[in-house]
Order: C-alpha cells, then structure tokens, then sequence
C-alpha cells in the first residue's frame, strides 16, 4: 500500500520555527509536494521537492531526503496568520495524481 | 482570472438523491482531479483526468461518476447519493504533470 505519515498537531509561538515532519512509503517516487489550507478553505500549493536537499520560499523550506523516504518543512518567524493545516503529498507514478497525507494542524500563540 | 470555481458551494441531498458537481477552469490546464475531504482528514482523490476526453479513477471512485468533454471542464456526479458521501469536494487543475495543483474553493455536501 502507500503512506504518508505526519503528525496532527503542532503548536508554537509567534516568531518561532516549526519543523513539520513527513514519511512515506510508496510503490514508486516522483516528487513531495507541501500544501497550506485554512479553516477548511482551497488547499494552495506552497513547495515541491524532486532531488534531495532544501528548498527556500522565503519565510518557508522544504528538505527531501529520498533514501529515508522522509521530508519536512520548514517555517521560520512564525506569525499568527501560519495557523492553518499542513499537507504533504507524494506522486508515486508518472501521469498520475498525488497521494495526500492526513494533514498537520499547525497553532500559532502571540 | 477566476481561476477553478466550483457550484454550489453548499448542498443538502437525500439518500438515494442524485445531483452534479460543477467545476471550471479558465486556465487551459490540461489536468483536471476531483477529491473529497472528510473532517480531519486529508484529500483523497476520486478521479482525474489528463485532458479532454481521458478520464481515469482515484483512490475512492466508486458512487462517482465524471466526465471531460471540454478542457474547462470537469463535473462529477453523485448517483444515488448514501450518507457516506457527505463530505466536502474540491475540484483541481493543474498545467501539466501534478506539481502545482489550483483547487477551487470546495462544495459542502451533506447528505441525510
């Protein structure tokens, strides 16, 4: 079967840096993708890893370490209005659409 | 742009009802998906399409029902609705391959 696993909740104060974990286990690897949403609103897309290593988006990174099948992103100066959930998502096959996780509630305190 | 819209936003069915998600793009994406997200839960796919006319299944397809005749386009139907698809539906495009999704803002569908 596939997998994603991260975890539910993450709480943290406004400046600080969260670390948002994700493992997978798929039948095949194309990329892990990172999506915010709030308040059960439109997912929007926020990073995306092919190759291992770190990708920067200003106040956002993403690392991706293919051969422990595990990633994270990063969120740096915390502000309130990051309170949202966190997805990330895996493309196992080429043509074919992503794999979501459960999502990871981030909750962010003045 | 408006980028995916999506209607209704909010519907009530009856068991056993039938009825049609719209959802547009006026990106001239090529990839079209349909997912279903239950409350504290991620995004499962239902199905997606590749382009006009190409249509293929998700994760949970079963009680749905899509079709692609235009590349705006991509509505999926309920046949006989059951109290298990209640959830909310977010329809996506994106431009070729899945890297970056566009989702639209979601229909919430209660089904009683």
């Amino acid at each position: 079967g596939q997998s994603l696993e991260q975890p539910s909740e993450v709480t943290a104060v406004e400046g600080a840096i969260v670390q948002i974990n994700c493992t997978y286990q798929t039948s095949g690897f194309y990329g892990l993708s990172w999506y915010q949403q709030h308040d059960g609103g439109a997912p929007t897309f926020l990073s995306y890893n092919a190759l291992d290593g770190l990708e920067e988006t200003g106040r956002f990174s993403s690392f991706l370490s293919r051969s422990d099948s595990y990633g994270y992103l990063l969120l740096q100066e915390l502000q309130m209005k990051d309170s949202a959930s966190y997805f990330c998502a895996v493309r196992s096959k080429a043509g074919t659409a992503l794999i979501f996780g459960k999502g990871t509630t981030l909750s962010v305190s003045s | 742009n408006a980028g995916v819209t999506q209607t209704p936003k909010f519907r009530i069915l009856k068991i056993g009802q039938s009825m049609t998600l719209q959802c547009t793009q006026d990106m001239n994406h090529n990839y079209m998906y349909w997912y279903r997200q239950d409350p504290g839960m991620g995004l499962k796919l239902i199905y997606y399409s590749v382009g006009a006319g190409i249509t293929d299944k998700g994760e949970v397809p079963n009680g749905y029902n899509v079709s692609r005749s235009t590349t705006e386009d991509f509505p999926l139907r309920l046949e006989l609705a059951a109290p298990s698809q209640t959830s909310v539906y977010f329809c996506a495009s994106s431009r070729t391959g899945e890297i970056e999704q566009y989702f639209g803002p979601g229909t919430r569908l209660t089904v009683t």
